[in-house]
Protein backbone atom coordinates (compact mmCIF):
# COMPACT_ATOMS: atom_id res chain seq x y z
CA UNK A 1 0.00 0.00 0.00
CA UNK A 2 1.61 3.23 -1.20
CA UNK A 3 1.75 5.93 1.54
CA UNK A 4 1.43 9.79 1.69
CA UNK A 5 3.16 11.45 -1.65
CA UNK A 6 4.38 15.18 -1.01
CA UNK A 7 5.73 16.97 -3.94
CA UNK A 8 7.90 18.64 -4.69
CA UNK A 9 10.36 17.71 -1.26
CA UNK A 10 12.57 20.45 -1.65
CA UNK A 11 11.46 24.20 -2.67
CA UNK A 12 13.06 27.76 -2.59
CA UNK A 13 11.52 30.88 -3.39
CA UNK A 14 11.84 34.40 -2.99
CA UNK A 15 9.77 36.81 -0.82
CA UNK A 16 6.15 37.91 -2.54
CA UNK A 17 6.31 34.51 -4.59
CA UNK A 18 3.68 32.50 -3.98
CA UNK A 19 3.90 28.37 -4.08
CA UNK A 20 2.04 25.67 -4.37
CA UNK A 21 2.05 22.27 -2.77
CA UNK A 22 1.35 18.94 -3.53
CA UNK A 23 -0.55 15.57 -1.48
CA UNK A 24 -1.61 12.67 -2.34
CA UNK A 25 -3.00 10.37 0.34
CA UNK A 26 -3.12 6.71 1.08
CA UNK A 27 -5.51 4.92 -1.10
CA UNK A 28 -8.62 5.03 0.51
CA UNK A 29 -8.50 7.93 2.42
CA UNK A 30 -10.48 10.64 1.69
CA UNK A 31 -9.05 13.27 4.57
CA UNK A 32 -5.95 14.97 4.48
CA UNK A 33 -4.78 17.73 6.73
CA UNK A 34 -1.78 20.31 6.33
CA UNK A 35 0.17 21.32 9.23
CA UNK A 36 3.34 23.78 8.88
CA UNK A 37 6.46 22.84 11.64
CA UNK A 38 8.95 25.19 12.31
CA UNK A 39 11.74 24.59 14.72
CA UNK A 40 10.19 24.99 18.34
CA UNK A 41 6.92 25.25 17.49
CA UNK A 42 5.52 22.09 16.87
CA UNK A 43 2.89 20.75 14.16
CA UNK A 44 0.66 23.96 13.78
CA UNK A 45 -2.71 23.16 12.43
CA UNK A 46 -2.92 24.53 9.01
CA UNK A 47 -6.25 22.89 7.62
CA UNK A 48 -8.28 19.58 6.91
CA UNK A 49 -10.56 18.63 3.77
CA UNK A 50 -12.90 15.65 3.49
CA UNK A 51 -14.50 15.06 0.41
CA UNK A 52 -13.44 18.49 -1.32
CA UNK A 53 -14.38 20.26 1.49
CA UNK A 54 -12.55 22.39 4.14
CA UNK A 55 -14.07 21.33 7.39
CA UNK A 56 -11.54 23.15 9.68
CA UNK A 57 -8.77 26.06 9.73
CA UNK A 58 -6.26 27.07 12.14
CA UNK A 59 -5.42 30.40 12.29
CA UNK A 60 -3.02 31.17 9.52
CA UNK A 61 -3.44 34.64 7.78
CA UNK A 62 -5.79 34.53 4.28
CA UNK A 63 -2.25 34.02 2.28
CA UNK A 64 -2.23 30.28 2.94
CA UNK A 65 -5.40 28.37 1.29
CA UNK A 66 -6.27 25.21 0.55
CA UNK A 67 -8.23 22.49 -1.58
CA UNK A 68 -8.96 18.72 -2.57
CA UNK A 69 -10.08 17.22 -5.36
CA UNK A 70 -12.24 14.31 -6.17
CA UNK A 71 -9.48 11.65 -6.03
CA UNK A 72 -8.73 13.23 -2.69
CA UNK A 73 -5.63 14.96 -3.94
CA UNK A 74 -4.89 17.86 -2.07
CA UNK A 75 -2.88 21.47 -2.66
CA UNK A 76 -2.09 24.30 -0.09
CA UNK A 77 -1.08 27.50 -1.53
CA UNK A 78 1.19 30.05 -0.41
CA UNK A 79 0.89 33.48 -1.76
CA UNK A 80 3.24 36.57 -1.40
CA UNK A 81 5.51 34.40 0.46
CA UNK A 82 7.34 35.63 3.54
CA UNK A 83 10.78 34.79 5.07
CA UNK A 84 8.63 33.37 7.94
CA UNK A 85 6.80 31.04 5.47
CA UNK A 86 10.26 28.80 5.71
CA UNK A 87 9.22 25.55 7.16
CA UNK A 88 8.51 21.82 6.77
CA UNK A 89 4.93 21.22 5.55
CA UNK A 90 3.35 18.24 6.00
CA UNK A 91 0.78 16.89 4.87
CA UNK A 92 -1.47 14.06 6.42
CA UNK A 93 -3.54 11.26 5.54
CA UNK A 94 -6.86 10.25 7.38
CA UNK A 95 -9.60 7.70 6.83
CA UNK A 96 -11.83 10.25 7.30
CA UNK A 97 -13.21 9.30 10.68
CA UNK A 98 -12.65 10.80 13.91
CA UNK A 99 -10.44 9.24 16.47
CA UNK A 100 -8.21 7.87 14.11
CA UNK A 101 -3.99 8.69 13.68
CA UNK A 102 -2.87 10.21 10.96
CA UNK A 103 -0.21 9.01 8.42
CA UNK A 104 2.48 11.48 7.28
CA UNK A 105 3.91 12.50 3.97
CA UNK A 106 7.80 13.08 4.33
CA UNK A 107 6.95 17.09 3.87
CA UNK A 108 8.01 19.75 1.57
CA UNK A 109 10.91 22.08 2.60
CA UNK A 110 10.27 25.16 1.76
CA UNK A 111 12.72 27.91 2.08
CA UNK A 112 12.26 31.62 1.52
CA UNK A 113 15.20 34.21 0.38
CA UNK B 1 -2.51 29.05 26.68
CA UNK B 2 -1.44 26.43 23.89
CA UNK B 3 -3.64 23.90 23.63
CA UNK B 4 -1.15 20.44 24.26
CA UNK B 5 2.17 21.22 25.84
CA UNK B 6 4.89 19.43 26.59
CA UNK B 7 8.58 19.77 27.90
CA UNK B 8 11.03 20.84 25.33
CA UNK B 9 13.75 18.88 26.72
CA UNK B 10 16.08 17.65 26.10
CA UNK B 11 15.51 14.42 28.40
CA UNK B 12 18.26 12.74 28.74
CA UNK B 13 18.75 9.14 29.96
CA UNK B 14 20.85 6.41 29.49
CA UNK B 15 20.68 2.64 28.21
CA UNK B 16 18.39 0.70 29.74
CA UNK B 17 16.59 2.96 31.84
CA UNK B 18 13.40 4.38 32.24
CA UNK B 19 12.02 7.49 29.84
CA UNK B 20 9.12 9.52 31.19
CA UNK B 21 7.53 11.87 28.30
CA UNK B 22 4.97 14.04 29.84
CA UNK B 23 1.69 16.15 28.22
CA UNK B 24 -1.02 18.42 29.13
CA UNK B 25 -3.46 19.25 27.51
CA UNK B 26 -6.18 21.88 27.71
CA UNK B 27 -9.53 20.89 26.10
CA UNK B 28 -11.50 18.40 28.07
CA UNK B 29 -13.44 17.91 25.06
CA UNK B 30 -10.54 15.77 23.75
CA UNK B 31 -10.99 12.50 22.69
CA UNK B 32 -8.15 10.66 21.88
CA UNK B 33 -4.39 11.19 22.07
CA UNK B 34 -1.14 9.89 20.44
CA UNK B 35 2.20 9.62 20.97
CA UNK B 36 4.30 10.48 17.53
CA UNK B 37 8.14 9.43 16.88
CA UNK B 38 9.59 11.97 14.77
CA UNK B 39 13.39 11.47 13.91
CA UNK B 40 15.51 14.47 12.84
CA UNK B 41 14.66 15.05 8.93
CA UNK B 42 12.02 12.39 8.91
CA UNK B 43 7.97 12.81 9.39
CA UNK B 44 6.32 11.65 12.38
CA UNK B 45 5.18 8.03 12.98
CA UNK B 46 2.79 7.20 15.33
CA UNK B 47 3.78 5.05 18.18
CA UNK B 48 1.04 4.84 20.30
CA UNK B 49 -2.80 6.16 19.97
CA UNK B 50 -5.04 5.30 23.79
CA UNK B 51 -8.50 6.81 23.83
CA UNK B 52 -9.64 5.67 27.85
CA UNK B 53 -7.97 6.28 31.13
CA UNK B 54 -5.42 4.30 32.60
CA UNK B 55 -2.46 2.21 31.42
CA UNK B 56 -1.83 1.10 27.20
CA UNK B 57 0.85 -1.32 26.57
CA UNK B 58 3.24 -1.74 23.41
CA UNK B 59 6.07 -3.64 24.02
CA UNK B 60 8.36 -1.37 25.39
CA UNK B 61 6.29 1.39 25.08
CA UNK B 62 2.86 2.24 27.76
CA UNK B 63 0.89 5.11 27.32
CA UNK B 64 -1.41 6.64 30.70
CA UNK B 65 -4.03 8.91 30.24
CA UNK B 66 -5.84 10.57 33.53
CA UNK B 67 -8.77 12.90 31.78
CA UNK B 68 -9.49 14.14 35.11
CA UNK B 69 -6.04 15.90 35.40
CA UNK B 70 -5.58 16.20 31.82
CA UNK B 71 -2.54 14.58 31.87
CA UNK B 72 -0.63 12.03 29.18
CA UNK B 73 2.85 10.33 28.95
CA UNK B 74 4.78 7.84 27.25
CA UNK B 75 6.86 5.58 29.12
CA UNK B 76 10.04 3.70 27.56
CA UNK B 77 11.47 0.97 28.86
CA UNK B 78 14.92 0.11 28.25
CA UNK B 79 15.51 2.73 26.26
CA UNK B 80 17.72 2.47 23.45
CA UNK B 81 20.02 4.88 21.71
CA UNK B 82 17.55 4.32 18.45
CA UNK B 83 14.73 5.95 20.45
CA UNK B 84 16.50 9.26 20.54
CA UNK B 85 14.22 11.06 18.79
CA UNK B 86 11.24 13.79 18.71
CA UNK B 87 8.26 12.49 20.70
CA UNK B 88 5.42 14.22 19.80
CA UNK B 89 1.65 14.47 21.90
CA UNK B 90 -1.77 15.21 19.97
CA UNK B 91 -5.12 14.94 20.59
CA UNK B 92 -7.74 15.03 18.58
CA UNK B 93 -10.41 17.41 19.80
CA UNK B 94 -13.32 16.83 17.73
CA UNK B 95 -14.38 18.77 14.60
CA UNK B 96 -11.74 17.34 12.37
CA UNK B 97 -9.02 18.82 13.93
CA UNK B 98 -5.55 17.49 15.95
CA UNK B 99 -3.85 19.30 17.84
CA UNK B 100 -0.13 18.44 18.19
CA UNK B 101 2.40 19.38 21.12
CA UNK B 102 6.19 21.05 19.87
CA UNK B 103 7.26 17.86 21.27
CA UNK B 104 10.15 16.79 23.57
CA UNK B 105 13.41 15.94 22.47
CA UNK B 106 14.73 12.08 24.17
CA UNK B 107 18.43 11.28 24.08
CA UNK B 108 19.36 7.83 25.27
CA UNK B 109 23.27 7.71 25.66
CA UNK B 110 24.51 4.63 25.18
Amino acid sequence: KAGVTQTPRYLIKTRGQQVTLSCSPISGHRSVSWYQQTPGQGLQFLFEYFSETQRNKGNFPGRFSGRQFSNSRSEMNVSTLELGDSALYLCASWTGRGNTEAFFGQGTRLTVV
Amino acid sequence: QKEVEQNSGPLSVPEGAIASLNCTYSDRGSQSFFWYRQYSGKSPELIMSIYSNGDKEDGRFTAQLNKASQYVSLLIRDSQPSDSATYLCASYTGGFKTIFGAGTRLFVKA
